[in-house]
């Protein structure tokens, strides 16, 4: 079946540091949608992406999608403490069903 | 607030039992997906529900069950519960049938079997 890899599954950064999250299909997507997860919270919408090639930034966060539409990556610039959480990537190839990544765990360093 | 509300938030309960856990989508929204996430993994997938149809399955067992009722509230069911059946039970809500756009999460179930 269809498989969702994210690397990596911790990542421990300074504040002010970058970061950027992998998420790779094991088939072509026909989109991909992120989401953050904060400690004792729920998933919440970030973003979607359809098209190959996609790029899109909302403030500090950049989201693409690679030319195959088989992966897709998250970098935020200049992390902040509020960026704490777990990053999600869901890929959905046909039929309605998304599948999730294992996630990246972000945490942040004052 | 996403606006899907869960009841229980917490559930703890003994191997072999039954429980029922509740989910009503966002106001509008025709679809429901049930999710497992247990600790410090990612969420899998159970089953999803379209306007009171099963639309799509994935890895739900056969001690677990659904339905969507015609008020569009759903409910999950947990049968002959293990221990490692213990985790965190999201429901999420989108207009969309077919998974386009995004899901709203509610703020999920925690149970534990002892």
């Amino acid at each position: 079946g269809q498989q969702v890899m994210q690397i990596p599954q911790y990542q421990h950064v300074q504040e002010g540091e970058d970061f950027t999250t992998y998420c790779n299909s094991s088939t072509t997507l026909s989109n991909i949608q992120w989401y953050k997860q904060r400690p004792g919270g729920h998933p919440v919408f970030l973003i979607q992406l359809v098209k190959s090639g996609e790029v899109k930034k909302q403030k500090r966060l950049t989201f693409q999608f690679g030319e195959a539409k088989k992966n897709s990556s998250l970098h935020i610039t200049a992390t902040q403490t509020t960026d704490v959480g777990t990053y999600f990537c869901a890929g959905r190839t046909s039929g309605s069903r998304l599948t999730f990544g294992e996630g990246t765990q972000l945490t942040v360093n004052p | 607030d996403s606006g899907v509300t869960q009841t229980p938030k917490h559930l703890i309960t003994a191997t072999g039992q039954r429980v029922t856990l509740r989910c009503s989508p966002r106001s509008g929204d025709l679809s429901v997906y049930w999710y497992q996430q247990s600790l410090d993994q990612g969420l899998q997938f159970l089953i999803q529900y379209y306007n009171g149809e099963e639309r799509a399955k994935g890895n739900i067992l056969e001690r677990f069950s659904a339905q969507q009722f015609p008020d569009l509230h759903s409910e999950l069911n947990l049968s002959s519960l293990e221990l490692g059946d213990s985790a965190l039970y999201f429901c999420a809500s989108s207009y969309s049938g077919q998974g386009l756009g995004e899901q709203y999460f509610g703020p999920g179930t925690r149970l534990t079997v002892t």
